[in-house]
């Protein structure tokens, strides 16, 4: 069966210090990969999305990039984090190739911009 | 683009009785529809889905109906119960690998 992992689970960063959050899927091969970001008591929001390795694409300007080093990881960064950053980001996957696939979202890492 | 209203943003219901959750979306195109359920401070859980070429499925006490003309779609959940207390999320796929878009939440509340 197929997971997704992602970490940490709760980080608390001064502004403008850097980030990195990681993502890993297991079980699958070619998943379509995500960022969302779901900010206090709102909706979620899709930040980034990736089809293939070294394929990005980027829904909302801001300070924040994604990369997908290998098949089924997916990593979330930036430079140097704003107050604004701070929410609670979801790494989540799809199969590959047909539209309209299932999206399942990995447990969430909660950051908090200080 | 998608988008997705959701109403209403909370609901509150005596335990055993039914809720019911409303969507609407903006893009004929979309053809696939799932219903999350996410607990506090976990990742959002798939409930139920619905594709374009059917209009109503169930799962036990969770049903999803579809109403492509309107576009609308609505979420019933018969016999609450505690555990069904969650924020729930309706979401629309317009046929892209660029994801779904997710209504703003309902907050469900199961009043013993």
């Amino acid at each position: 069966s197929q997971t997704i992992h992602q970490w940490p689970a709760t980080l608390v960063q001064p502004v403008g210090s850097p980030l990195s959050l990681e993502c890993t899927v297991e079980g699958t091969s070619n998943p379509n990969l995500y960022w969302y970001r779901q900010a206090a008591g709102r909706g979620l929001q899709l930040l980034f999305y990736s089809v293939g390795i070294g394929q990005i694409s980027s829904e909302v300007p801001q300070n924040l990039s994604a990369s997908r080093p290998q098949d089924r990881q997916f990593i979330l960064s930036s430079k140097k984090l704003l107050l604004s950053d701070s929410g609670f980001y979801l790494c989540a996957w799809s199969a590959g190739g047909a539209s309209g696939n299932t999206i399942y979202f990995g447990e969430g890492s909660w950051l908090t911009v200080v | 683009g998608e988008n997705v209203e959701q109403h209403p943003s909370t609901l509150s219901v005596q335990e055993g009785d039914s809720a019911v959750i409303k969507c609407t979306y903006s893009d004929s195109a979309s053809n696939y529809f799932p219903w999350y359920k996410q607990e506090l401070g976990k990742g959002p859980q798939l409930i139920i889905d619905i594709r374009s070429n059917v209009g109503e499925k169930k799962d036990q006490r969770i049903a999803v109906t579809l109403n492509k003309t309107a576009k609308h779609f609505s979420l019933h959940i018969t016999e609450t119960q505690p555990e069904d207390s969650a924020v729930y999320f309706c979401a629309a796929n317009e046929g892209g690998a660029d994801g779904l878009t997710f209504g703003k939440g309902t907050h469900l509340i199961i009043q013993p």
